[in-house]
C-alpha cells in the first residue's frame, strides 16, 4: 500500500520550454507532497511541500514561479519547471506522507521513483 | 535546526562480510529516524524506521538499527552483505511538531565486492 507513482520517468527538453511532472497516489489520499531535487551523487534538497488545496511552501532559496507546484486533489501533485534552462537538469522526487487515518499522526513518508530532467 | 550526517560517504566491503553506516543527528527535540536505500536513477526505499519503542530496529533485506539517544546516533548494520545490497543509503530524520519535512544526511555509497 501508500505507493507514489511518478512520471515521466525521464524526459528532455529544449531550454526555455517548460515540463510538467506528475505525482499520483494510488491507494491513498496524500494531503501533503513533499518535492525534492537531488544532484548527481548528492543528498536530496527539499524544495517545497504542497498540502492539498492551498499554496505550496518553497525552501529559502528555490524561486516559486520557476518551479510552479499544483496539489488540487488528494491524489495528484504536480511540479512545473518553467523555462527550463540546462541548469535546471536534475533527478526530481515526490513523496508523500502517510497517516495512521485520517487526521493521525504521520507515521511515514513514501516516495516516487523519480523524474531525471535533461534541458538541452 | 536539525540536521543528519553520514560520516562515510563511501563504504566498500567484501561479499558475505559485516558492514555499518554511521549517522548521528542533532537535535534538541524528539526525532523519528528513518533509512532509505536508493538505487541507480530510482526514488527511496523505506529499509526500516524509528518512532518510538524498542531501540533496536529490524527492517527489510536483513537489516537492523539502533537508536542511540544519549550518543545521538542511529547506526545501519546488517551481518552478512550481498552483491545486490550495492546502492546509495541515506539517513533521514523529522524532528516532532517540526512541519513534517525529512531532513537527509549526505549519504553513503555502499559497494559490494566479490
Amino acid at each position: 500500500g501508500a505507493v507514489v507513482s511518478q512520471h515521466p520517468s525521464w524526459v528532455i527538453c529544449k531550454s526555455g520550454t517548460s515540463v510538467k511532472i506528475e505525482c499520483r497516489s494510488l491507494d491513498f489520499q496524500a494531503t501533503t507532497m513533499f518535492w525534492y531535487r537531488q544532484f548527481p551523487k548528492q543528498s536530496l534538497m527539499l524544495m517545497a511541500t504542497s498540502n492539498e488545496g492551498s499554496k505550496a511552501t518553497y525552501e529559502q532559496g528555490v524561486e516559486k514561479d520557476k518551479f510552479l507546484i499544483n496539489h488540487a486533489s488528494l491524489t495528484l501533485s504536480t511540479l512545473t519547471v518553467t523555462s527550463a534552462h540546462p541548469e535546471d537538469s536534475s533527478f526530481y522526487i515526490c513523496s508523500a506522507s502517510i497517516r495512521s487515518g485520517q487526521g493521525g499522526g504521520i507515521y511515514g513518508y513514501t516516495f516516487g521513483s523519480g523524474t531525471r530532467l535533461t534541458v538541452v | 535546526a536539525q540536521s543528519v550526517t553520514q560520516l562515510d560517504s563511501q563504504v566498500p566491503v567484501f561479499e558475505e562480510a559485516p558492514v555499518e553506516l554511521r549517522c548521528n543527528y542533532s537535535s534538541s527535540v524528539s526525532v523519528y529516524l528513518f533509512w532509505y536505500v536508493q538505487y541507480p536513477n530510482q526514488g527511496l526505499q523505506l529499509l526500516l524506521k524509528y518512532l518510538s519503542g524498542s531501540t533496536l530496529v529490524k527492517g527489510i533485506n536483513g537489516f537492523e538499527a539502533e537508536f542511540n539517544k544519549s550518543q545521538t546516533s542511529f547506526h545501519l548494520r546488517k551481518p552478512s552483505v550481498h552483491i545486490s545490497d550495492t546502492a546509495e543509503y541515506f539517513c533521514a530524520v523529522r524532528v516532532t511538531g517540526g512541519g513534517n519535512k525529512l531532513t537527509f544526511g549526505t549519504g553513503t555509497q555502499l559497494k559490494v565486492e566479490l
